[in-house]
């Protein structure tokens, strides 16, 4: 079974504060894909990265996926209250990549 | 220009009853996908359907769940016989053909609660 283990589960920090989540699995994924889920919503797909290496930002925020396609980071700079929410990773599996693996989760409070 | 549509939004039914929860799909998007989501974990793949098939049911429970995406209409995800540990949020997702890198656009959920 494959699994993607995200860290920290929750992150409370300070308006102007800098900080990183973590995705990590065993596997290899051909695309990872991270989202943001408010409550009551559905997730919504921030980014989606394919290439060993890459890295893409998006504002204040940098997503970068692993030389080895098992593991990704997002980083926030300078972190809003309007950041706060849930981060959710998701990997593609090599033979299934339209059966997205979801890890469990950040929930980041960026208190103003 | 509508994404991913799912109604009801919020669903109650007793133990025993059928729930049945609908999804539309992004225009252009022929790809649907169902997910489940227990309070305080992630998202896990239930069902993935194209039109009129039924692509991979792997992560569906063996007894009371169906879905369903005719020609015509929305998806259908029906759960028969709901019990209390059916309660959960479900999301649709879907994506355009051909894609080249799966990326799944979500609906907003639909919250089932079982009484």
């Amino acid at each position: 079974t494959q699994l993607l283990e995200q860290s920290p589960q929750f992150l409370s920090i300070q308006e102007g504060e800098n900080l990183t989540v973590y995705c990590n699995s065993s596997s290899v994924f051909s695309s990872l894909q991270w989202y943001r889920q408010e409550p009551g919503e559905g997730p919504v797909l921030l980014v989606t990265v394919v290439t060993g290496g890459e890295v893409k930002k998006l504002k204040r925020l940098t997503f970068q996926f692993g030389d080895a396609r098992k593991d990704s980071s997002l980083h926030i700079t300078a972190a809003q209250p309007g950041d706060t929410g849930l981060y959710l990773c998701a990997g593609a599996p090599m033979d299934s990549s339209y059966k997205l693996i979801f890890g469990s989760g950040t929930r980041l409070l960026v208190r103003p | 220009n509508a994404g991913v549509m799912q109604n009801p939004r919020h669903l109650v039914r007793r133990r025993g009853q059928e729930a049945r929860l609908r999804c539309s799909p992004m225009k252009g998007h022929s790809h649907v996908y169902w997910y489940r989501q227990l309070p305080e974990e992630g998202l896990k793949f239930m069902v993935y359907l194209q039109k009129e098939n039924i692509i991979d049911e792997s992560g569906m429970p063996k007894e009371r769940f169906s879905a369903e995406f005719p020609k015509e209409g929305p998806s259908i995800l029906r759960i028969q016989q709901v019990v209390r540990g059916d309660s959960a949020a479900y999301f649709c997702a879907s994506s355009p053909l051909g894609a080249s890198y799966n990326e799944q656009f979500f609906g907003p959920g639909t919250r089932l609660t079982v009484l």
